[in-house]
């Protein structure tokens, strides 16, 4: 089974601060997903990735596939962004259905 | 179009009821997906579906534990003699397609309490 680890697990900024999570998995994928965790439960799908990188307004989201690492990062962070962002991934080169989620870090942007 | 709908939101039940809960995927998804989360925790998997078939169920913690999907929509989840450590919030996703790294979108949980 894939172990998906997430650091930090809490993480303060002040507002207008680069924010950077780092996700890091241990057996081969076929996609990583970046998910933003509002308290109340609602999960919403921030970034689907396999390669490279990928940009979404002030989010980054990269991979290093030979690394099994990636990051996420919240550029000019905002007290909106307060939330649980977790990693999850897609196992296996055949493409297994479910996920498998690491813990999740929760971020609190100060104004 | 709607996203994907879970009701009941909160549900407290006494120890040893049954408990069921409903997910409504968005309309057309093939593939449904039950997770857990416990408090403090990342989602952890329990079962999958392709249309009506379930093709994973073991991340079911027990055999208290039935999801079906019988028509290739909306899909249940039965715990039966509901226990302590069942407390946690159950989430439902759906995506589009049958194979692994399409998009899972969530639908707001439900919050079951086992008192």
């Amino acid at each position: 089974k894939n172990e998906v680890e997430q650091s930090p697990q809490n993480l303060t900024a002040q507002e207008g601060e680069f924010i950077t999570i780092n996700c890091s998995y241990s057996v081969g994928i076929s996609a990583l997903h970046w998910l933003q965790q509002h308290p109340g439960g609602g999960i919403v799908s921030l970034f689907m990735l396999s390669s490279g990188k990928k940009k979404h307004g002030r989010l980054i989201a990269t991979i290093n596939i030979q690394e099994k690492h990636s990051s996420l990062h919240i550029t000019a962070s905002h007290p909106r962004d307060s939330a649980v962002y977790i990693c999850a991934v897609n196992e296996g080169q055949g493409g297994s259905e479910k996920l498998v989620f690491g813990k999740g870090t929760k971020l609190t942007v100060n104004p | 179009g709607a996203g994907v709908s879970q009701s009941p939101r909160y549900k407290v039940a006494k120890r040893g009821q049954d408990v069921a809960l409903r997910c409504d995927p968005i309309s057309g998804h093939v593939s449904l997906f039950w997770y857990q989360q416990a408090l403090g925790q990342g989602p952890e998997f329990l079962t999958y579906f392709q249309n009506e078939a379930q093709l994973d169920k073991s991340g079911l913690p027990s055999d208290r534990f039935f999801a079906e999907r019988p028509e290739g929509s909306v899909s249940t989840l039965k715990i039966q003699r509901t226990q302590q450590e069942d407390s946690a919030v159950y989430l439902c996703a759906s995506s589009l397609r049958g194979w692994g790294g399409y998009e899972q979108y969530f639908g707001p949980g439900t919050r079951l309490t086992v008192t």
